[in-house]
């Protein structure tokens, strides 16, 4: 659906423990992007990636960490170091000589 | 780096009415415009885009303007209907040479009323 697809829609985590959350697009999209939304807020940036094996900390980097081993996929790993990780998150890609920002379905991470 | 105004926060109109959202840019070097529509609990989709070689650009109810000198930029809305109520956002894009990056406003919660 939409060609990008994130995995687990809904997980729940203890404190203290690492999650990642999975993201893989079809879109032969070079350019992926992870967002984080919070309730009634905006969309803020973590991380970015523009090319495989190449990534860029977005505005609120801190506690989480990607990898971007192949084209199609970009997770993210949200770490014990993130105080307040509940929150939705949000994938995207876009092609570079495109403007258009595509999204996955986003996946809600709540902290117990 | 890029920062977004937008306004307002919320905004509650009558059906048949038009809503007007605005947004402030400060990165001049940003030529990429582009307006997302989120439904409670979905994901953004591309509503309408503007590109900075161009002041106005009309899609049936919806249009957008850019005003380069003045860094701002507006999404209108006309003959408002229950279906446009969400949460609209816009963003900026510029390439930089450490990677390109789309910034976010804060977001306008739109409600129409029957």
């Amino acid at each position: 659906d939409g060609g990008i697809t994130q995995s687990p829609k809904y997980l729940f985590r203890k404190e203290g423990q690492n999650v990642t959350l999975s993201c893989e697009q079809n879109l032969n999209h070079d350019a992926m992007y992870w967002y984080r939304q919070d309730p009634g807020q905006g969309l803020r940036l973590i991380y970015y990636s523009q090319i495989v094996n190449d990534f860029q900390k977005g505005d609120i980097a801190e506690g989480y960490s990607v990898s971007r081993e192949k084209k199609e996929s970009f997770p993210l790993t949200v770490t014990s170091a993130q105080k307040n990780p509940t929150a939705f998150y949000l994938c995207a890609s876009r092609q570079e000589s495109a403007g258009e920002l595509f999204f996955g379905e986003g996946s809600r991470l709540t902290v117990l | 780096g890029e920062n977004v105004e937008q306004h307002p926060s919320t905004l509650s109109v009558q059906e048949g009415d038009s809503a007007v959202i605005k947004c402030t840019y400060s990165d001049s070097a940003s030529n990429y415009f582009p307006w997302y529509k989120q439904e409670l609990g979905k994901r953004p989709q591309l509503i309408i885009d503007i590109r900075s070689n161009v002041g106005e650009k009309k899609d049936q109810r919806i249009a957008v303007t850019l005003n380069k000198t003045a860094k701002h930029f507006s999404l209108h809305i006309t003959e408002t209907q229950p279906e446009d109520s969400a949460v609209y956002f816009c963003a900026a894009f510029r390439t930089q040479a450490a990677g390109n990056k789309l910034t976010f406003g804060g977001g306008t919660r739109v409600l129409v009323k029957p």
